[in-house]
């Protein structure tokens, strides 16, 4: 079945400083490839999308790049500030049939210090 | 845009007790819900898929009895985890149907005593 295998954290940077994420997946097919947001006691909220191979998702200075040769789509920010603190979760949609049910990633937990 | 409203936000309650959890679709008709549980440090766990009018789809592993959802309406899903314990404690989160771009609920933490 479908997997999203992301890297273990806690992450804690510094301000400013290079953020990368990693995300890597198991598919059939096509899928389409999700990060989500999730701040302390909020719901998850969708950081940015790429939907086929080369795509490129960006949103509030994060970006991710969908590589099927590498089967992986890893998060990136060049500056990262304390307002980015939170648990991101790397998604895939399976592109077989009525599929539409995400398989996330176990969560990274970010923490940007001042 | 589309907006998911979840309540109660936090919930205690003594265990052998129903807990009822309900997310609305504020400004659209969500005809597929999705219902996740969230285990501290870990991922988003798919419970169930529910839609208008027809009986929900369980993912394997979940008891079905023991967390009935209903969705009667297009805009109102809800979950209610019967004869609760403590190991039900856990973050709730529904979602709405993917057609909205997957709107999320923003959770219910549940807590069994």
């Amino acid at each position: 079945g479908d997997s999203v295998t992301q890297m273990e954290g806690p992450v804690t940077l510094s301000e400013e400083a290079f953020l990368t994420i990693n995300c890597t997946y198991t598919a059939t097919g096509y899928p389409s490839l999700f990060w989500y947001v999730q701040y302390p006691g909020e719901g998850l909220q969708l950081l940015l999308k790429a939907t086929k191979a080369d795509d490129k998702g960006s949103n509030k200075g994060f970006e991710a790049t969908y590589r099927k040769e590498t089967t992986s789509f890893h998060l990136e920010k060049g500056s990262v500030q304390v307002s980015d603190s939170a648990v991101y979760f790397c998604a895939l949609r399976g592109s077989g049939g009525s599929n539409y049910k995400l398989t996330f990633g176990k969560g990274t937990l970010l923490t940007v210090n001042p | 845009g589309a907006v998911v409203s979840q309540h109660p936000s936090r919930v205690i309650c003594k265990s052998g007790t129903s807990v009822k959890i309900e997310c609305r679709s504020l400004d659209f008709q969500a005809t597929t819900m999705f219902w996740y549980r969230q285990f501290p440090k870990q991922s988003l766990m798919l419970m169930a898929t529910s839609n208008e009018g027809s009986k929900a789809t369980y993912e394997q592993g979940v008891e079905k009895d023991k967390f009935l959802i209903n969705h009667a309406s297009l805009t109102l899903s809800t979950l209610t985890v019967t004869s609760a314990h403590p190991e039900d404690s856990s973050f709730y989160i529904c979602s709405a149907e993917p057609r909205r771009g997957y709107t999320f609920g923003s959770g219910t933490r549940l807590t069994v005593v």
